[in-house]
Order: C-alpha cells, then sequence, then structure tokens
C-alpha cells in the first residue's frame, strides 16, 4: 500500500464548478499535512498546510480526518488557472523534515 | 530574493556517464532536500540535510548516487555512472528547519540517460 494515496484523475470541470479531492494516509504517527500545487513542467509549490480544525484560503477548504486517516481539498468557482495537479503532503519523521509526496490529482477546468 | 537556483536545467547524456546535478539553497534555509520525479514513481525524496548534515538518505536508488552539501549555500547530486532508468526531473528544496515550513523547490533539472 502507498504511504499516501490520491485519484490521479483527471477531474474534467467547467469554470464555475465546485470540486473536491481526497487523500488517505498509511502512518497514522504523521503530523503535518500539506496540499501542493505543480504545474505542467514546473515545480511544486505549496497551496496550504492542513489544520487539524480544517482550514480555509478563499475558494479552498482544507479538512483533516485523522481517524481515518483522510485529508481532503475543496475547490470553489474554479478558475481556468486553477488546472494543475494538486499533491496530497504528509509528513514522515517526528521532526517533520521528511515529506511523501501522494501521486497528484490532475485538474482541467474548462470554459 | 532570489529562490532555489538549480543547474543545469536539462542535460542529456549517454549511458555510463557521470553527471553532477547543483543547487544553491535560499538563503537562511538550513535543510535542503533531493527528490526525483517519474510519472512511473511520482515525487520521491532521495536525500535531505540539515545544516549541511546527511540526515536520512535512505531514498537514494543505490550506490551509483551520491550527494554532497560542502557549505550551506550548496549542494551536488552526482550519478555515476549513469543509466537510461536515471532519466527524470531532479529537484531541490530548501527550508527553514523544522517541520512545519514549507519547502521551496527549485525549477528542475530534466535528466534524459540515452
Amino acid at each position: 500500500r502507498k504511504e499516501v494515496e490520491q485519484d490521479p484523475g483527471p477531474f474534467n470541470v467547467p469554470e464555475g464548478a465546485t470540486v473536491a479531492f481526497n487523500c488517505t494516509y498509511s502512518n497514522s504517527a504523521s503530523q503535518s499535512f500539506f496540499w501542493y500545487r505543480q504545474d505542467c513542467r514546473k515545480e511544486p509549490k505549496l497551496l496550504m498546510s492542513v489544520y487539524s480544525s480544517g482550514n480555509e484560503d478563499g475558494r479552498f477548504t482544507a479538512q483533516l480526518n485523522r481517524a481515518s486517516q483522510y485529508i481532503s481539498l475543496l475547490i470553489r468557482d474554479s478558475k481556468l488557472s486553477d488546472s494543475a495537479t494538486y499533491l496530497c503532503v504528509v509528513n514522515r519523521n517526528n521532526a517533520g523534515n521528511m515529506l511523501t509526496f501522494g501521486g497528484g490529482t490532475r485538474l482541467m477546468v474548462k470554459p | 530574493d532570489a529562490g532555489v537556483i538549480q543547474s543545469p536545467r536539462h542535460e542529456v547524456t549517454e549511458m555510463g556517464q557521470e553527471v553532477t546535478l547543483r543547487c544553491k539553497p535560499i538563503s537562511g534555509h538550513n535543510s535542503l532536500f533531493w527528490y526525483r520525479q517519474t510519472m512511473m514513481r511520482g515525487l520521491e525524496l532521495l536525500i535531505y540535510f540539515n545544516n549541511n548534515v546527511p540526515i536520512d538518505d535512505s531514498g537514494m536508488p543505490e550506490d551509483r548516487f551520491s550527494a554532497k552539501m560542502p557549505n550551506a549555500s550548496f549542494s551536488t547530486l552526482k550519478i555515476q555512472p549513469s543509466e537510461p532508468r536515471d532519466s527524470a526531473v531532479y529537484f531541490c528544496a530548501s527550508s527553514r528547519l523544522g517541520g512545519l515550513y514549507e519547502q521551496y523547490f527549485g525549477p528542475g533539472t530534466r535528466l534524459t540517460v540515452t
């Protein structure tokens, strides 16, 4: 079983749609969780951290369910510029430096 | 501020040749990471350094791979000898020390071994 699993997609949605991505992780000791975004042929960039209580940043909402070892990302009112691959990321060690990246979920927003 | 700098951006080499990838982390960052990304395996951590000291190299595929960080502003990843299966995008990332800090990635080196 992979340490971090994601549906690779692609998710094809129209502009303005709401789309949700899910991710499961296997290491119950993980403490830090993130969503990174990677545009085609570019480097990954942090989109947002994921907190236990859930957190929101504009049109983006991230949630964590520790009991189910499940992380989600919700994008509301999707824009063409949201088209990218979204990587679910979990820390691997107590110091938190080592990150495990999921395979990514590809999102394509169409006009 | 300059981000993480990697060179070269593209490298094409023949099987058996030595390849050296270079990275300059963001000034003030104490942690440096080398990753490899392929379609089949996704993004994998190869090795990371804290304060120039290698902490975990369990992701390094085999002895053909080696990494050094002689000072706080420079790191290299070397493959000797290179093989076609080493073809991938190699990213260097840096962060402040500690798990809650964002890792900033460089633009990557696209390596093709023929």
